[in-house]
């Protein structure tokens, strides 16, 4: 089955600073590249998410990057503020919602 | 509107105890999830359904049972709770299951079985 790794698990930023989490799909099949962000006590929201036969999508201060040939794919999020931290989590799909494969999470913290 | 709805919040079970964690939606959404989530992992799919008096199993079903006898609930049932168990659980929703149908979480149960 599809194996999504997610790196780096913990991650803090500078008010202002990029932050930049990466992650890896081994399953060439998958072809929709979702991104969530999981607040304290609250369940994971779509923020960005991305399909395979695109390189690249952005929404204002968050862009999603994917390399198909490496199976790869990023999230960039600019000018960080400090709503922005919260537990952001990958996930790579193939066909459909029951076949969704979820990275490990990475803890994103902006200082202030 | 209230989106999906998760009870209880928070429960502690004695091991052997059983329990039912309830979901509700009101988006009239036909597919409807149970995923859990442990430290440091990603969230894992427990059971699924497609529409009322559908179910079928995911990753992880052993230890659980589902059922989805209306459009907007689907409860899961732990009938001998085991330390393994102890986890945070999500229900999630979407109208279908492709990529244009984005999937809503709840805000989670969070389940501790000593």
């Amino acid at each position: 089955g599809e194996n999504v790794e997610q790196h780096p698990s913990t991650l803090s930023v500078q008010e202002g600073d990029s932050a930049v989490i990466k992650c890896t799909y081994s399953d060439s099949a998958s072809n929709y590249f979702p991104w969530y962000k999981q607040e304290l006590g609250k369940g994971p929201q779509l923020i960005i998410d991305i399909r395979s036969n695109v390189g690249e999508k952005k929404d204002q201060r968050i862009a999603v990057t994917l390399n198909k040939t490496a199976k790869h794919f990023s999230l960039h999020i600019t000018e960080t503020q400090p709503e922005d931290s919260a537990v952001y989590f990958c996930a790579a799909m193939k066909g459909s919602a029951r076949q969704l494969t979820f990275g490990s999470g990475t803890q994103l913290t902006v200082l202030p | 509107n209230a989106g999906v709805t998760q009870t209880p919040k928070f429960r502690i079970l004695k091991i052997g105890q059983s329990m039912t964690l309830q979901c509700t939606q009101d988006m009239n959404h036909n597919y409807m999830y149970w995923y859990r989530q442990d430290p440091g992992m990603g969230l894992k799919l427990i059971y699924y359904s497609v529409g009322a008096g559908i179910t079928d199993k995911g990753e992880v079903p052993n230890g659980y049972n589902v059922s989805r006898s209306t459009t907007e609930d689907f409860p899961l049932r732990l009938e001998l709770a085991a330390p393994s168990q102890t986890s945070v659980y999500f229900c999630a929703s979407s109208s279908d299951s492709s990529y244009n149908s984005p999937l809503h979480f709840g805000n989670g149960t969070r389940l501790t079985v000593t």
